[in-house]
């Protein structure tokens, strides 16, 4: 069974940095096929892609949130874990981690249950 | 990035009618295209992968079509559970982008 859990802190301040963990079980994160992304949603808007990285140590970002983003992996804790400096309190949201599967072409087929950040003084 | 732009954004419809959403591309993606629902306080759920691809779980109601630039979500007989948003998402190109949703609502 695929499973993927957020963790990180609920409160973050402005200008901190947002540190968040995926810890996933049922697949490797060694596995040829398979990647993990972080994407976002704040309240009442829509879905929001962050990053990705793949076995290979291949990464993607966000254009407009590049430069505040790092992904990155333990394979062997089975951990992803997404940095987001300078963080501002239109960064609350909800943070989600999902699976991909590039063999089928399947991108987000598994999802954590999400992590609600609040960027708050 | 490439834009997904959604159609209609919201869609109020009855239990039993047939409905469609659209999902339309800034750039051509091949059928690198997948929908999801999402329940509020859920997670989203993934329905239809490589735009016409049906995972197993998923009801026969959901169906999915397109290439390249415009994209169907059909949805043959709505049920009671059905009432979600619906996103699009294109991985053709980096990064992957979503469309804006589309809030399907209880008529």
């Amino acid at each position: 069974q695929v499973t993927l859990k957020e963790s990180g802190p609920v409160v973050v301040r402005p200008t901190e940095t947002l540190t968040l963990t995926c810890t996933v079980s049922g697949f490797s994160l060694n596995n040829a096929y398979m990647g993990v992304s972080w994407i976002r949603q704040s309240p009442g808007k829509a879905l929001e892609f962050l990053a990705h990285i793949f076995s290979n140590d291949e990464k993607s970002y966000s254009t407009s949130l590049k430069n505040r983003l790092t992904i990155s992996k333990d394979t062997s804790k089975s951990q992803v874990v997404l940095t987001m400096t300078d963080m501002d309190p239109v960064d609350t949201a909800t943070y989600y981690c999902a699976r991909i599967r590039v063999d089928y072409r399947d991108w987000f087929d598994s999802w954590g249950q999400g992590t609600l950040v609040t960027v708050s003084s | 990035d490439i834009q997904m732009t959604q159609s209609p954004s919201s869609l109020s419809a009855s239990v039993g009618d047939r409905v469609a959403i659209t999902c339309r591309a800034s750039q051509g993606v091949s059928n690198d295209l997948v929908w999801y629902q999402q329940k509020p306080g859920e997670a989203p759920k993934r329905l239809i992968y490589a735009a016409s691809s049906v995972p197993g779980g998923v009801p026969s109601r959901f169906s999915g079509s397109g290439s390249g630039t415009e994209f169907t979500l059909t949805i043959s007989s709505l049920q009671p559970e059905d009432f979600a948003t619906y996103y699009c998402l294109q991985h053709n190109r980096r990064p992957p982008t979503f469309g804006q949703g589309t809030r399907l609502e209880i008529k």
